[in-house]
Formats: C-alpha cells, structure tokens, sequence
C-alpha cells in the first residue's frame, strides 16, 4: 500500500528565507507524487507532480521538489518565501502514473511566514 | 485550471436530519468525483468515487447508506449525509477529475455541524 508521512506539522520562516518542507513516501510501486496547497476557504491547488519522467519538478509559484528513490524522499523547496505562501501543504502519492486515480494523502505541513 | 464549485460552502443542521452538498464542475466535464473528508487539522480521506452513471464505490468502513452519492452528470455530483449525527460534523471535499486533464480539481469545501 502506498502512504506518505510528511515529518513536520508546522514550519515557520521568514518571508524572503527558504523553504523546506520534507516528505518520505512508501510504495511498493513505482509511485506517482503530488504536493497540494491549501488555502483557507479555497480548494486544494495541485503545485507540482511527479510521474516518473525528470526527478527534479518545477511547479507553480516557485516551488520545486526532487524525488530521491534511494532516500524514498519527495521534499518541497522554494528558495525565497512569501507571506502569500502562508497555507496548509501536503504530500501526495498515488498508485497509478495519473492524478486521476486514486489518491492518498499526508497529514499536512502548515507553513507559517512571518514579515 | 479546471473550477469545481460546491454548495452550501457552510451547513448547520440538527441531529436526525440529512444534508445534501451541491459538487459542480464548471468548466470541464468529470467523468470521475471523488469525495474526500477533512476532520480538523487532519488530512483528506478518500470517502468514494463516483462515475457519472454508475453507483459510487465507497472506500472501506464508509458506510454507503449514510452518505449518498449521486452522480447523474457529467458537471454534477451530490453526496447526502442522511441521518447525520454529531460526529458526523467535519469538512467535505468533492474533486472531479477528466482523462483529459490527468489530475483532479478540487472544490472549496463545504463545512458540515452537526447539532
């Protein structure tokens, strides 16, 4: 079966500092990996994927994420945040090469930005 | 990206009665819902699936007779809470997903109390 633990439940940086927010992954297929953003009162925002092709992503607003298969590991990064960046992040694994299929979710990393 | 809309954003209701929650796709068809569930401060579970046409396939220990699903087109899907009870309170989250687009888009969320 396939999970993801994401390892902090709140990280706080200060705007313009880098981000870290670390994901590590079980599966006993080849995985595909999601990182989602949460906003309040908006739905979940899909910031980058990865489905086996370039293990470094590139995703929207700056984000990236690196899959490690010897590290089983998939952490987010942004080299400088903003206070905008401030929401609920999760890591996502899913069985099948697509978003489309079934999904199964982290616990979630609030990330705090301060001025 | 794809818009998914739901409806009410937020209910109140009374032991013993049921709640009906709204999913639409606004601007793309979605042949697959999928609805999810939040408790507070906790990650997404996956309730079930639900393919325009056919009966929804509900994720272990969900009970199908409790929480209707409805999935009469391509740009809407209804998930009824019957009977809901206290802890039944918690935040429902619908995505529609496509082939098209390999992913799934998800509504804001509609959160449920339960008196």
């Amino acid at each position: 079966a396939q999970s993801v633990t994401q390892l902090d439940s709140h990280v706080s940086v200060s705007e313009g500092t880098p981000v870290l927010l670390r994901c590590n992954y079980s599966s006993s297929y080849s995985p595909s990996l999601f990182w989602y953003v949460q906003h309040p009162n908006k739905g979940l925002q899909l910031l980058l994927k990865y489905t086996s092709a370039a293990t470094l992503v590139k995703g929207i607003n700056g984000f990236e994420a690196e899959f490690k298969k010897s590290e089983t590991s998939f952490h987010l990064t942004k080299p400088s945040a903003h206070m905008s960046d401030a929401a609920e992040y999760f890591c996502v694994v899913s069985k099948s090469g697509t978003g489309f299929q079934k999904l199964v979710f982290g616990t979630g990393t609030r990330l705090l930005v301060s001025p | 990206g794809a818009v998914v809309s739901q409806h009410p954003s937020w209910v109140i209701c009374k032991s013993g009665t049921s709640v009906k929650i709204e999913c639409r796709s606004l601007d793309f068809q979605a042949t697959t819902m999928f609805w999810y569930r939040q408790f507070p401060k906790q990650s997404l579970m996956l309730m079930a699936t639900s393919n325009e046409g056919s009966k929804a396939t509900y994720e272990q220990g969900v009970e199908k007779d409790k929480f209707l699903i409805n999935h009469a087109s391509l740009t809407l899907s209804t998930l009824t809470v019957t009977s809901a009870h206290p802890e039944d309170s918690s935040f429902y989250i619908c995505a529609g997903g496509d082939f098209a687009y390999n992913e799934q888009f998800f509504g804001p969320g509609t959160r449920l109390t339960v008196l």
